[in-house]
């Protein structure tokens, strides 16, 4: 089957810990994108990457860290620099095509 | 700083009403506009992307229209069904493969 996983579904975190959030993808497609949701609010874009060993800031960059080694896969670290992680993670993929976006199931992060 | 609007932030509706919201969007720089649902407690699911000023697509009985000149996309639902019920999302492209900034969404909740 084709698509697009995440893990863990739900993360718990102890405040001033460093948590990587996993995205794999079997789609063969070559951008990969990271989103974060809080409620009442549209799907943020914290980074993203069109090829692998490369990838951009989005518009949420600050405390957070990511890699592209592998064009299958695309983890997020959450460092204790992001003040305020606790939310819902969607990691997205797209061809060159269209730039039609394929979703992850997310992660929901909590930060105790 | 772009921006996409989607309105109304929720709407309930009876089964088989006919319903329909609004995605607002910069009318410069246009390249596409994606439509996606999301249910509960799964992941965002493409509905459309449109791409050329006065596009309609359809799905079943959901369908969309764009006006790129005055910058909205309508989205109609034809008779309601519960299982219609879910966040639509509408994100706005402004070339090939820039990132998609996402409006905030509608939550639209059909009731039997």
């Amino acid at each position: 089957d084709g698509g697009i996983t995440q893990s863990p579904k739900y993360l718990f975190r102890k405040e001033g810990q460093n948590v990587t959030l996993s995205c794999e993808q079997n789609l063969n497609h070559d951008a990969m994108y990271w989103y974060r949701q809080d409620p009442g609010q549209g799907l943020r874009l914290i980074y993203y990457s069109q090829i692998v060993n490369d990838f951009q800031k989005g518009d949420i960059a600050e405390g957070y860290s990511v890699s592209r080694e592998k064009k299958e896969s695309f983890p997020l670290t959450v460092t204790s620099a992001q003040k305020n992680p606790t939310a819902f993670y969607l990691c997205a993929s797209s061809t060159r095509a269209t730039n039609e976006q394929f979703f992850g199931p997310g992660t929901r992060l909590t930060v105790l | 700083i772009l921006n996409v609007e989607q309105s109304p932030q929720s709407l309930h509706v009876q089964e088989g009403d006919s319903t329909n919201f609004t995605c607002s969007f910069p009318s410069s720089n246009f390249y596409a506009l994606h439509w996606y649902r999301w249910e509960t407690a799964k992941s965002p699911e493409a509905l459309f992307v449109m791409t050329l000023n006065g596009d309609e697509k359809k799905k079943g009985r959901i369908s969309a229209t764009l006006n790129t000149k005055e910058g909205y996309s309508y989205l109609y639902i034809k008779g309601s069904q519960p299982e219609d019920s879910a966040t639509y999302l509408c994100a706005f492209n402004s070339g090939g493969y820039n990132k998609l900034i996402f409006g905030a969404g509608t939550r639209l909740a059909v009731h039997p």
